[in-house]
């Protein structure tokens, strides 16, 4: 059973625009959330996080929302660049178990 | 200051071959883990260490697969003997606190089992 769901495998943005990513999750035990960025044959690396007691993070041109009641969480880049052109993973954490629980991933293009 | 270091980057065995991966964490980083990610998946956690003790093995596959982290600092990986189904990229990972997990990853082993 996926606690942590990217129902979308990829998107397709123009350079300029905002892109939206989704992640839904099934634990409301969760108490952190994470975005992390990978390029091919490489590491994730991490962007950006939100706790579950905040519903808005941001840094930069990276914002992410959470939406606790529909246990639904979005990543906002804006301006999109063509170096957002990664697979974007959302992750799960719960204090109780440290247990972090990854997306399948979104695969984002930045078209030019 | 330096990455996650693994090693080898890729290999490529005979089914029921053993294989062994090798992570040096970030200096100071006293929690470590390895991932697995198959292809189109997310990282799926296998193993977790604080310093030296394996604190969550509960998804190691323990009849084939076995870990150590001596010293508290570098980590081996094994498989023993590999299967068909164990082709996919080994993560390792480092944190400096245990929560929240910001983990920093290395460029993986990706293992292709023939």
């Amino acid at each position: 059973d996926q606690q942590v769901k990217q129902n979308s495998p990829s998107l397709s943005v123009q350079e300029g625009r905002i892109s939206i990513l989704n992640c839904d999750y099934t634990n409301s035990m969760f108490d952190y959330f994470l975005w992390y960025k990978k390029y091919p044959a490489e590491g994730p690396t991490f962007l950006i996080s939100i706790s579950s007691i905040k519903d808005k993070n941001e840094d930069g041109r990276f914002t992410v929302f959470l939406n606790k009641s529909a246990k639904h969480l979005s990543l906002h880049i804006v301006p999109s660049q063509p170096g957002d052109s990664a697979v974007y993973f959302c992750a799960a954490e719960s204090n109780r178990d440290d247990k972090i629980i990854f997306g399948k991933g979104t695969r984002l293009h930045i078209l030019p | 200051e330096a990455g996650v270091v693994q090693s080898p980057r890729y290999k490529i065995i005979e089914k029921k071959q053993p294989v062994a991966f090798w992570c040096n964490p970030i200096s100071g980083h006293n929690t470590l883990y390895w991932y697995r990610q198959n292809l189109g998946q997310g990282p799926e956690l296998l193993i977790r260490y604080e310093n030296e003790e394996a604190v969550d093995d509960s998804q190691l596959p323990k009849d084939r697969f076995s870990a150590e982290r001596l010293k508290g600092v570098d980590s081996t990986l094994k498989i023993q003997p590999a299967e068909l189904g164990d082709s996919a990229v080994y993560l390792c990972a480092s944190s400096y606190r245990r929560f929240p997990g910001e983990l920093f990853f290395g460029e993986g082993s990706r293992l292709t089992v023939l």
